[in-house]
């Protein structure tokens, strides 16, 4: 089936330093799959960070970024400077998209803690 | 931004009970989803819904599982009779193309 494999937390980076979170999948059952990085911020409910359903594009919100690469089948999540307010779980999800909705397959999630 | 609520937020029952977990999803989706997380696992899908139907499943979705939005109110999972392996924090999630929203999730303690 269907999976998600991502670096797992938790995960530690001073305020104003670099961040990626790693993330590859496997998709069995589409050969190109919606890709999506979801987060959860502490006493909040997941919500959407960015998504990206063609392949080759890049995706960005909120200073994150990812690319979506086909060859390698990865959708590495980075930010050039973090900031406190960033410490959330963050999840990469894979997502089919069928004429009967669509099913998304997740990692496990990074906990990422951003230190002052 | 949408916003999906879930009543009740905790539910603890015994085994062999029956339980419903509700769903309000965002008004004008069209497709609604449950998802299940046993504790330090990742979120698994269990179902999608549309037009009134269940559309796909997976293997978690065990017979004893059922869904349903009865006259566009809420969207519904209940489980008869529970068992101990119920015991999870469930996910409801709506979209109306691809993009899913969800909900704070329930968390269900079968004892």
């Amino acid at each position: 089936g269907d999976s998600v494999t991502q670096t797992e937390g938790p995960v530690t980076v001073s305020e104003s330093e670099s961040l990626i979170i790693n993330c590859t999948y496997s998709a069995t059952s589409i050969a190109y799959p919606n890709l999506f990085w979801y987060v959860r911020y502490p006493g909040e409910g997941l919500q959407l960070l960015l998504k990206v359903i063609t392949a080759g594009q890049k995706g960005s919100s909120r200073g994150f970024e990812a690319t979506y690469n086909k060859e390698t089948t990865s959708f590495h999540l980075q930010k050039a400077s973090v900031q406190e307010s960033d410490s959330a779980v963050y999840y990469c999800a894979l997502g089919v998209q069928q004429g009967t909705g669509s099913k998304l397959s997740f990692g496990k999630g990074a906990k990422l803690t951003v230190s002052p | 931004g949408p916003k999906v609520l879930q009543i009740p937020s905790h539910q603890i029952i015994d085994m062999g009970q029956m339980v419903t977990l509700n769903c309000d999803p965002v008004s004008n989706h069209l497709y609604f989803y449950w998802y299940k997380q046993i504790l330090g696992q990742q979120m698994e899908f269990l179902v999608n819904f549309y037009n009134g139907k269940v559309m796909e499943k997976s293997k978690l979705f065990k017979d004893q599982f059922s869904v349903e939005r009865p006259d566009g109110s809420y969207f519904t999972l209940k489980i008869q009779p529970t068992a101990l392996e119920d015991s999870a924090v469930y996910f409801c999630a709506s979209s109306f193309h691809y993009e899913q929203y969800f909900g704070p999730g329930t968390r269900l303690t079968v004892l």
